[in-house]
């Protein structure tokens, strides 16, 4: 019964490099969502996806940053020409269908720790 | 735009002692609320929600009625154990963003021995 399945775990990049996270949902579950978490913050939303489709990335820096959900595969975040204030957890979520006014729970994975040198 | 804001932590009692968290919101129309726990090292894991005025959730001891009236949302349990030692995050979605978890900055609960 495999949750939300993330990897790697743990992450370092060197600056410049680009980072490429994964994410699979939950068995049955077709929406995704990523979050970021800054030391001593909370998570703050990145983007939710749809296979094939972005739904919703008004949490996305406007460069460097980009995420997908593919018909076949993970999820990916990437982001490219890393800088040092990327340095954060990434979580990645899923769910069941959802929509207004029948917000699903949103099931996290363990998160992937970037580090940025 | 919509906002959690949760009591800053840490927040240290001791075994079997009462807790409260108090976490109120902002939001056009009628958000579903959460809360959510984080264990070191690890993701988030859904406590409890309630997704209409008045609702109750409950969760392994815990509990949380959504106030409309006071927009509050606080996060109770009568007796703590060692184990609940862990960052709770509050949080919402609200109507005309359904997909997105707003959440609190989390506070951090210590129950020592």
């Amino acid at each position: 019964n495999a949750g939300v399945m993330q990897n790697p775990r743990h992450l370092v990049r060197r600056r410049g490099q680009e980072a490429r996270l994964r994410c699979s949902p939950m068995k049955g579950h077709s929406h995704v969502y990523w979050y970021r978490q800054l030391p001593e913050e909370g998570l703050k939303f990145m983007v939710y996806l749809q296979k094939e489709n972005i739904i919703d990335e008004s949490g996305m820096p406007k460069e460097r940053f980009s995420a997908e959900f593919p018909k076949e595969g993970p999820s990916i975040l990437r982001i490219q020409q890393v800088v040092r204030g990327d340095s954060a957890a990434y979580f990645c979520a899923s769910s069941t269908l959802t929509r207004q006014g029948d917000a699903q729970p949103q099931h996290f994975g363990d998160g992937t720790r970037l580090s940025i040198l | 735009g919509d906002s959690v804001t949760q009591m800053e932590g840490p927040v240290t009692l001791s075994e079997e002692a009462f807790l409260t968290i108090n976490c109120t919101y902002t939001a056009t129309g009628y958000p579903s609320l959460f809360w959510y726990v984080q264990y070191p090292g690890e993701g988030l894991q859904l406590l409890l929600k309630a997704t209409k005025a008045d609702d109750k959730g409950s969760n392994k001891g815990f509990e949380a009625t959504y106030r409309k009236e006071t927009t509050s949302f606080h996060l109770e349990k009568g007796s703590v154990q060692v184990s609940d030692s862990a960052v709770y995050f509050c949080a919402l979605t609200s109507t005309d963003s359904w997909g997105k978890l707003q959440f609190g900055a989390g506070t951090q609960v210590v129950v020592t021995p």
